[in-house]
């Protein structure tokens, strides 16, 4: 099984802060990563697909790169609603293997 | 609206069994493969399952495989996932989510596109 290794598992941040969230595949994935976000007591959502492809109507503040087996959500101003819990995910074999989760707070 | 709807989940004793279920809307839902996942309280998601277009072609995680069955009804727009031998380390917030892909550079890319709030199995005597 192919392990999903995020970091930080939580991470402090301001609005208006620019953050960056890893996420670190145990072999290459190529770019077969996907990235959600989730709120407390909700499902998650999709932000990102293919390492790099903007869900529909997620805004463009969020990012994401990377290939082979390291890869990067980034949220390029925070905004109040971003606060959240982000999760990566990998397509490449099943089990589709998901990383820990990387909690995002409020300063 | 595009959505799926979890029911199911309760309160169970140790080794017992529960059938969750999972209604489709608003999409063709013959036309998409489908997964569980689930997360136990304060913990990340794990995958749990995958089903295919006719049900045919099933995977499991290795920590259900043998306990729980996975299937759906294409007539119904419904998707089911039988869980036996239930132990404490399955209390989990269980979630089905729709399977996209998309072809690009050659590849498909799967990823999940639309979830449902979820159901809670809770095992305890």
């Amino acid at each position: 099984d192919i392990q999903m290794t995020q970091s930080p598992s939580s991470l402090s941040a301001s609005v208006g802060d620019r953050v960056t969230i890893t996420c670190r595949a145990s072999q290459s994935i190529s770019t077969y990563l996907n990235w959600y976000q989730q709120k407390p007591g909700k499902a998650p959502t999709l932000l990102i697909y293919a390492a790099s492809n903007l869900q529909s109507g997620v805004p463009s503040r969020f990012s994401g790169s990377g290939s082979g087996t390291d890869f990067t959500l980034t949220i390029s101003s925070l905004q109040p609603e971003d606060f959240a819990t982000y999760h990566c995910q990998q397509s490449y074999s099943t089990p589709r293997t998901f990383g820990q989760g990387t909690k995002l707070e409020i300063k | 609206e595009v959505q799926v709807v979890e029911s199911g989940g309760g309160l169970v004793q140790p080794g017992g069994s529960l059938r969750l279920s999972c209604v489709a809307s608003g999409f063709t839902f013959s036309r998409y493969w489908m997964h569980w996942v689930r997360q136990a309280p304060g913990r990340g998601l794990v995958w749990v399952s995958q089903i295919n277009t006719d049900g045919s072609s099933t995977n499991y995680a290795d920590s259900v495989e043998g306990r729980f069955t996975i299937s759906r009804d294409n007539a119904k727009n419904t998707l089911y996932l039988q869980m036996n031998s239930l132990g404490a380390e399955d209390t989990a917030v269980y979630y089905c989510a729709r399977r996209v892909g998309e072809y690009n550079y050659g590849s498909y890319y799967y990823y999940m596109d639309v979830w449902g709030k979820g159901t809670t199995v809770t095992v305890s005597s």
